[in-house]
């Protein structure tokens, strides 16, 4: 039973450039969610989806897109990479929507330069 | 505008004794609040959910309160031992489906 995987866990992108950053979990979890944490900031939400084919924005999510075309895969595209980007990303998954705690993967360390 | 505080000072606590750490939030009413360990260079793990109808919760050597009127929740850690030194972060729901964290308190428990 692997969780919640992230990919890569570390990468160096060039302003403008663009991604994908992966996630996948195993345990027919409804809920996934994309956090970003920056020092002194604490994690905040980009995107959320309660379902495969439902998604909606969070608190930060310009500069971000996602899909949901399973339940087990919630990708996170950056369209054109901004050094306001650099962060490390979060991608977690729980059975619902608060009543439930999250499991989070490893995270993927982002330096946009 | 919507907050969650939580002391951004670290917390410095003896070994064996009861640490103690806020989290107040502002123009929200919660149904459930969390409590996460993150430790460095990896993801947060959760350890404790509260609903808003309960006082208190308890699990092992930690216990969490909620205070719908104060709106703030306070989390203990009775007997601390160094290996609980963490961060540890609040979370709430602010509507339905969203979920925001405070940047949470970093606990140093010294042997």
């Amino acid at each position: 039973n692997a969780g919640v995987t992230q990919t890569p866990k570390f990468q160096v992108l060039k302003t403008g450039q663009s991604m994908t950053l992966q996630c996948a979990q195993d345990m027919n979890h409804e809920y996934m969610s994309w956090y970003r944490q920056d020092p002194g900031m604490g994690l905040r939400l980009i995107h959320y989806s309660v379902g495969a084919g439902i998604t909606d924005q969070g608190e930060v999510p310009n500069g971000y897109n996602v899909s949901r075309s399973t339940t087990e895969d919630f990708p996170l595209r950056l369209l054109s990479a901004a050094p306001s980007q650099t962060s490390v990303y979060f991608c977690a998954s729980s059975y619902g929507a608060a009543n439930y705690g999250y499991t989070f993967g490893s995270g993927t360390r982002l330096t946009v330069v | 505008s919507q907050k969650i505080e939580q002391n951004s000072e670290a917390l410095n606590i003896q070994e064996g004794k009861t640490a103690t750490l806020t989290c107040n939030y502002t123009n929200y009413s919660p149904a459930y609040l969390q409590w996460y360990r993150q430790d460095p260079g990896r993801g947060p793990v959760f350890l404790l959910l509260i609903r808003e109808n309960e006082k208190e919760k308890r699990k092992e050597r930690l216990k969490v309160t909620f205070d719908t009127t104060l709106k703030q929740s306070l989390f203990h850690i009775t007997a601390s031992q160094p290996a609980d030194s963490a961060t540890y972060l609040c979370a709430l729901d602010i509507d339905l489906n969203k979920f925001y964290f405070g940047s949470g308190t970093k606990l140093n428990v010294k042997p």
